[in-house]
């Protein structure tokens, strides 16, 4: 079965700095990649697919990279600040329609420090 | 914006009842899905739905059964609530290939 891992619980940046979290996965090519914010007691909310033809996708301080080679999505966000504090979730869809449900990695928790 | 409407944000029912979680979409889209998030295990699965009268197993379907007679209703049906069924469930939709929309969860306890 497919197997997603971020690359750690937790991870404490200083403001102003860029955060990157990892997303690994084994044993089968998505044909695309989704991150995900999640607040605590809230829902996760949508920020950036990436397929896997693409290697990079930006949205305003967000970054996301795409290397199947290595299997593996890089997520950047710079000039970070407080507000950014949350857990980010990766996810991966094999089937590429949508329709078959998305597994999610297990979440990096991102705190910035004032 | 898509809303994603959860009928129940804290719910707390005895071991043994039939329980209903109501979710609505307001997009029109055809997917939905319901997940469960627990500490330590994240989002896992539970049903998907690509069209009305459709159902699949997800990936920890077991003592969960669904319903979607509209498009933009899905329910998630616990048969007979266990302990072992605390948690947060969440529902979501997505129109083909795009990114998930959310509700806002059910914390549901049972007790």
């Amino acid at each position: 079965s497919q197997k997603i891992e971020q690359n750690s619980e937790a991870l404490n940046i200083q403001e102003g700095k860029t955060a990157t979290l990892t997303c690994n996965y084994t044993n089968y090519s998505p044909a695309y990649l989704q991150w995900y914010r999640q607040d605590p007691g809230r829902g996760p909310v949508f920020l950036l697919l990436i397929r896997e033809n693409e290697k990079e996708k930006r949205k305003e301080r967000l970054k996301v990279t795409f290397d199947t080679t290595l299997k593996q999505s890089l997520f950047h966000i710079t000039a970070s600040q407080p507000a950014d504090s949350a857990t980010y979730l990766c996810a991966l869809d094999i089937g590429g329609g949508g329709a078959d449900g998305l597994t999610f990695g297990k979440g990096t928790h991102l705190i910035i420090q004032p | 914006d898509v809303k994603v409407t959860q009928s129940s944000r804290y719910l707390v029912k005895r071991t043994g009842e039939k329980v209903f979680l109501e979710c609505v979409q307001d997009m029109d889209h055809e997917n939905m899905f319901w997940y469960r998030q627990d500490p330590g295990l994240g989002l896992r699965l539970i049903y998907f739905s690509y069209d009305v009268k459709m159902k699949e197993k997800g990936d920890i379907p077991e003592g969960y059964s669904v319903s979607r007679e509209k498009k933009e209703r899905f329910s998630l049906i616990l048969e007979s609530a266990s302990t072992n069924q605390t948690s947060m469930y969440l529902c979501a939709s997505s129109f083909q290939g795009m990114g998930y929309t959310f509700g806002s969860g059910t914390r549901l306890t049972v007790v």
